[in-house]
């Protein structure tokens, strides 16, 4: 496996399910992030880690719980979403935390709650 | 905080035409900018940024860009579209003095034949 991957890449889920989407970076990057896509709509950062330290956390609700146990894989883990959560799930990389890094994406894991 | 605009949605061009994505970035520090691509269930992928040398940035895929400080704009060309580059472009910008990079809407390009 080469760049970043994701798993599952779709997941439909009713709204009192619990799963977790999982990231796997293969770069040796130190900083990893949590996106959400919805149409028509910019990029929302909701998690950042850097060294395995969560070092933002945008605003998020409680419903969606990072982990990131070593600096190659991130986790989102789910419970009680709302239908408005269906979206694009983006996993990104990137060599360090910083705004001059290039971010590395993986292709999503697209989320249906029904 | 920065922020970034990009007009129009949905540019549709013809294959062999200009390609022409406008992006104009709002930042009170200079900014680093950047041209990502997302092709169909992909993720994305950088095409090129700009970090304060040369003005004129040149990416991947023929592609290049502009930073015009004055109209604070960064708008992405190609002189001629190929039928490949049908997908969908993100302009995105980060501040020097903080970590947080902002994503436009994105513009979806069509290439006709």
């Amino acid at each position: 496996e080469t760049g970043v991957t994701q798993t599952p890449r779709h997941l439909v889920m009713g709204m009192t399910n619990k799963k977790s989407l999982k990231c796997e970076q293969h770069l040796g990057h130190n900083a990893m992030y949590w996106y959400k896509q919805s149409a028509k709509k910019p990029l929302e950062l909701m998690f950042v880690y850097s060294l395995e330290e969560r070092v933002e956390n945008n605003s998020v609700p409680s419903r969606f719980s990072p982990e990131c146990p070593n600096s190659s894989h991130l986790f989102l883990h789910l419970h009680t979403l709302q239908p408005e959560d269906s979206a694009l799930y983006l996993c990104a990389s990137s060599q360090l935390y910083g705004p001059y890094n290039e971010q590395f994406f993986g292709p999503g894991t697209r989320l249906t709650v029904l | 905080a920065q922020s970034v605009t990009q007009l129009g949605s949905h540019v549709s061009v013809s294959e062999g035409a200009l390609v022409l994505l406008r992006c104009n970035y709002s930042s009170s520090v200079p900014p680093y900018l950047f041209w990502y691509v997302q092709y169909p269930n992909q993720g994305l992928q950088l095409l090129l940024k700009y970090t304060s040398a040369a003005t004129l940035v040149k990416g991947i895929n023929g592609f290049e860009a502009e930073f015009k400080k004055s109209e604070t704009s960064f708008h992405l060309t190609k002189p001629s579209a190929h039928m490949s580059d049908a997908a969908e472009y993100f302009c995105a910008v980060s501040e020097r003095n903080n970590n947080d990079m902002r994503f436009g809407a994105g513009t979806r390009l069509t290439v006709k034949p």
